[in-house]
């Protein structure tokens, strides 16, 4: 059983530039929400996907939105990049609509915005 | 909203020893409380969590306990092996249904054979 996946596993951009990274969730789950981690800092909540819909939202700004398909994978898209948009994205599924709490990480996808 | 102070940021101890990470929580809603453990090129791995209404939880070398009424919460590994070297996350989170875990910052836990 394949855990949850995400692509590419590495990124380099520009400023200005617009990029999408892809999440594919664990076998069974549902629900796929989105973090930014930055270097030696704990990841930050983005935003949650479910029933292809955004269920809540962390605090970023516009320029980050997302998309959840009805395979129950997940998208997620960041216009206009900064040099402080340079982190680790992980995306983390789980199940039942994530009633139960349980969240399980990617590994990530690596952004360097130049 | 909800913030999680975790300390300390590094931890060095020798194979066989014990480790305790410590966190603080802000929100008094908060009722969900995982630790994660992050090695190199991966993303966080679930390792343990806890719920308001247990006071402990155990598995193995590792466990965490609650204290909801100081909003502490810490975790506890014994005899260290040097493959738990890695960086240790802990989380809250209020476990409504609308998942939006709020991590530490993280603590770097190295054990030297």
């Amino acid at each position: 059983d394949a855990g949850v996946t995400q692509s590419p596993t590495h990124l380099i951009k520009t400023r200005g530039q617009q990029v999408t990274l892809r999440c594919s969730p664990k076998s069974g789950h549902d629900t796929v929400s989105w973090y930014q981690q930055a270097l030696g800092q704990g990841p930050q909540f983005i935003f949650q996907y479910y029933e292809e819909e955004e269920r809540q939202r962390g605090n970023f700004p516009d320029r980050f939105s997302g998309h959840q398909f009805p395979n129950y994978s997940s998208e997620l898209n960041v216009n206009a990049l900064l040099l402080g948009d340079s982190a680790l994205y992980l995306c983390a599924s789980s199940s039942n609509g994530g009633v139960t709490g349980e969240q399980f990480f990617g590994p990530g996808t690596r952004l360097t915005v130049l | 909203g909800e913030n999680v102070e975790q300390h300390p940021s590094t931890l060095s101890v020798q194979e066989g020893d014990s480790a305790v990470i410590k966190c603080t929580y802000s929100d008094s809603a908060s009722n969900y409380f995982p630790w994660y453990k992050q090695e190199l090129g991966k993303g966080p791995q679930l390792i343990i969590d806890i719920r308001s209404n247990v006071g402990e939880k155990k598995d193995q070398r590792i466990a965490v306990t609650l204290n909801k009424t100081a909003k502490h919460f810490s975790l506890h590994i014994t005899e260290t092996q040097p493959e738990d070297s890695a960086v240790y996350f802990c989380a809250a989170d209020r476990d409504t249904g609308f998942q939006k875990l709020v991590f530490g910052t993280g603590t770097r836990l190295l054990v030297s054979p």
